[in-house]
Order: C-alpha cells, then sequence, then structure tokens
C-alpha cells in the first residue's frame, strides 16, 4: 500500500510568482486536505476536497486554490506569492468524510521558501 | 470555532522515564475526536492516539495513554518508559465528528520533546 507522496519536496520562490504542489493520496483514500504549517507552529487547515469538489475551507484567500483529480490526487496552486506564504505545506487523506476513525494520513510535506 | 492550546513549548525527559504534555481545548460541539499526532524531524505526522469524545474510558496504545477530561476540556499525553525515538514535536488536535463535517483538524502550537540518554 502506497502512502501519501508530495511533490516537489522544497522549492523556492519569489514574490508575486505562483506555485503548484501536488499530492498522490493513499491507496483507496478519496479524501484529501491541505495545511499550512508556518516553522515552530501548528498547522493550518486550507481546504479539503472530496470526490473532486472543495468540502470544507479555512480562513485562506482566494489566491489559494486546489483541484482534485478523478484517481483523488490534487493539486495547490497559490497565485502572487507573498513572504508570508513561506511554510510547509503538508498533504493529507482519509477514506471519505468523518468515516471511521477520523484519522488524516500525511505526506512528508513540501517546504516553500519564498524571498 | 475550536482552539487548541498547548501550553508547554518544549519539554525534556531521560530515556525510561515519564512525561506528560498537557492540552487544552474549547468548543461547544458534543462529539468530536481529539488526537495526539508526532512529527519528527522528517516532518511526516505521525498520529500516536485517538480519543472519542463520547467514550469516557481513556486510550491506550502501548506506551501512550491519554487523560481526557471532558468537563474540564483537558486532553494530556502520557508517555511511559520514553525513548530516544521519542524525539519530536507532539501536537495535540480537534475535529469535529459529525455527517459532512469533514475532516479539518485543528491543531495546537505544538511541544517539543526532547529525549535525553
Amino acid at each position: 500500500e502506497t502512502g501519501v507522496t508530495q511533490s516537489p519536496t522544497h522549492l523556492i520562490k519569489t514574490r508575486g510568482q505562483q506555485v503548484t504542489l501536488r499530492c498522490s493520496s493513499q491507496s483507496g483514500h478519496n479524501t484529501v486536505s491541505w495545511y499550512q504549517q508556518a516553522l515552530g507552529q501548528g498547522p493550518q487547515f486550507i481546504f479539503q476536497y472530496y470526490r473532486e469538489e472543495e468540502n470544507g475551507r479555512g480562513n485562506f484567500p482566494p489566491r489559494f486554490s486546489g483541484l482534485q483529480f478523478p484517481n483523488y490526487s490534487s493539486e495547490l496552486n497559490v497565485n502572487a506569492l507573498e513572504l508570508d506564504d513561506s511554510a510547509l505545506y503538508l498533504c493529507a487523506s482519509s477514506p471519505g468524510l468523518a468515516g471511521g476513525t477520523g484519522e488524516l494520513f500525511f505526506g512528508e510535506g513540501s517546504r516553500l521558501t519564498v524571498l | 470555532a475550536q482552539t487548541v492550546t498547548q501550553s508547554q513549548p518544549e519539554m525534556s525527559v531521560q530515556e525510561a522515564e515519564t512525561v506528560t504534555l498537557s492540552c487544552t481545548y474549547d468548543t461547544s460541539e458534543s462529539n468530536y475526536y481529539l488526537f495526539w499526532y508526532k512529527q519528527p524531524p522528517s516532518r511526516q505526522m505521525i498520529l500516536v492516539i485517538r480519543q472519542e469524545a463520547y467514550k469516557q474510558q481513556n486510550a491506550t496504545e502501548n506506551r501512550f495513554s491519554v487523560n481526557f477530561q471532558k468537563a474540564a476540556k483537558s486532553f494530556s499525553l502520557k508517555i511511559s518508559d520514553s525513548q530516544l525515538g521519542d524525539t519530536a514535536m507532539y501536537f495535540c488536535a480537534f475535529m469535529k465528528h459529525w455527517v459532512n463535517a469533514g475532516n479539518m483538524l485543528t491543531f495546537g502550537g505544538g511541544t517539543r520533546l526532547m529525549v535525553k540518554p
């Protein structure tokens, strides 16, 4: 069974640029959520996708957007990058909404640095 | 909105000893999950233990156990027989538990645990 994989692992961008981060969910999982973890802080929920539809969004501006594909993999897009967007971006998958144990399975994250 | 507070930014413990990490939360929900996740330097969040709010019995998982006090909104993690591999950031997290709630976790700020040889 393949776990959650994210790419790229590290990337550096300059202010104003756009970035796309990718996530492959664990086999059998149809729900993907994204979290932003600033250095030294706990992760914050960005949004969640369930069966290709956004299903819940945290307090993030519209320049944070996403997609989920028919194979349940997902992308996080951030436009007009700001210095404060520098963070570890975590993807997590689960087998459905509020079902089972509630456990999320996390990837190792993508470390974004904005200069 | 839910909030989760971890009041201990850093803790240390000697190998083989016991340590307790604190967590308090605030919510108006009656049905929810509470979790402790571990984040080692590899960055991947790993579930340590979970508790369903409707269950009065405290969850245990090998060397890890919780003290869940629902009325006090407290959820502490006890690690017994600490091992060097327990060195990591530990996050307390909250999730609503009802249909269509989604799987949004609200995390605390974390406690950095160092296990010393």
